[in-house]
């Protein structure tokens, strides 16, 4: 199994520009989610999905799309790039919502806005 | 307004020693509390975590202790190794709200 995948591992953006973070799980895990970490303010939850079709929004969702046509991917799209949303982006999954469910996490997108 | 706190940014500690390290919480409605570890240029890994409905949980050099009426949890690490040393994490559910990290460093 190759867990959870992330690609890019870095990104270079102009602000203004449009970009897909992509994210990927083989373990055939319901719940799916997106954060973004920076310095100080720990882990913040964008968006999740409890499941292909469904997805809501998490504390910080401004600015950001998230789609979970299937189980496996749930893909983060930044319409139009802001510096703002410089930041180091995590994906995770878990095989429900359930509070002993652990969360698996993807290696990081670090995403530079310019 | 974080509702989670990791008040102390880095701690340093000798191998072989305890580590303790500590987070504070506002919101009486969380229930479920969690650390994660997280390496350099990788993702967060869970270690440990507690219910709401237990006021201690161990796991192996790893311990979680929950005061709820002083909203404060804290992770024991006892020894600590050189390998420990990473950033931690406490999240608290339901709404998956994380501390700010502590950055521990364990020396040989």
């Amino acid at each position: 199994n190759a867990g959870v995948t992330q690609t890019p591992k870095f990104q270079v953006l102009k602000t203004g520009q449009s970009m897909t973070l992509q994210c990927a799980q083989d373990m055939n895990h319901e719940y799916m989610s997106w954060y973004r970490q920076d310095p100080g303010m720990g882990l913040r939850l964008i968006h999740y999905s409890v499941g292909a079709g469904i997805t809501d929004q998490g504390e910080v969702p401004n600015g950001y799309n998230v789609s979970r046509s299937t189980t496996e991917d749930f893909p983060l799209r930044l319409l139009s790039a802001a510096p703002s949303q410089t930041s180091v982006y995590f994906c995770a999954s878990s095989p429900g919502t359930g509070e002993s469910e652990t969360q698996y996490f993807g290696p990081g997108t670090r995403l530079l806005v310019l | 307004d974080q509702q989670v706190k990791q008040n102390s940014p880095s701690l340093s500690v000798q191998e072989g020693r305890i580590s303790i390290l500590n987070c504070d919480y506002t919101n009486s409605m969380f229930d479920y509390f969690l650390w994660y570890k997280k390496y350099p240029a990788e993702g967060p890994t869970f270690l440990i975590s507690i219910s709401s409905i237990k006021d201690k949980n161990e796991d192996g050099r790893f311990t979680v202790f929950l005061n709820k009426s002083a909203k404060h949890l804290s992770l024991h690490i006892v020894p600590s190794q050189p390998g420990d040393s990473a950033v931690y994490f406490c999240a608290a559910l339901p709404d998956m709200r994380f501390g700010a990290g502590t950055r521990l460093t364990v020396k040989p």
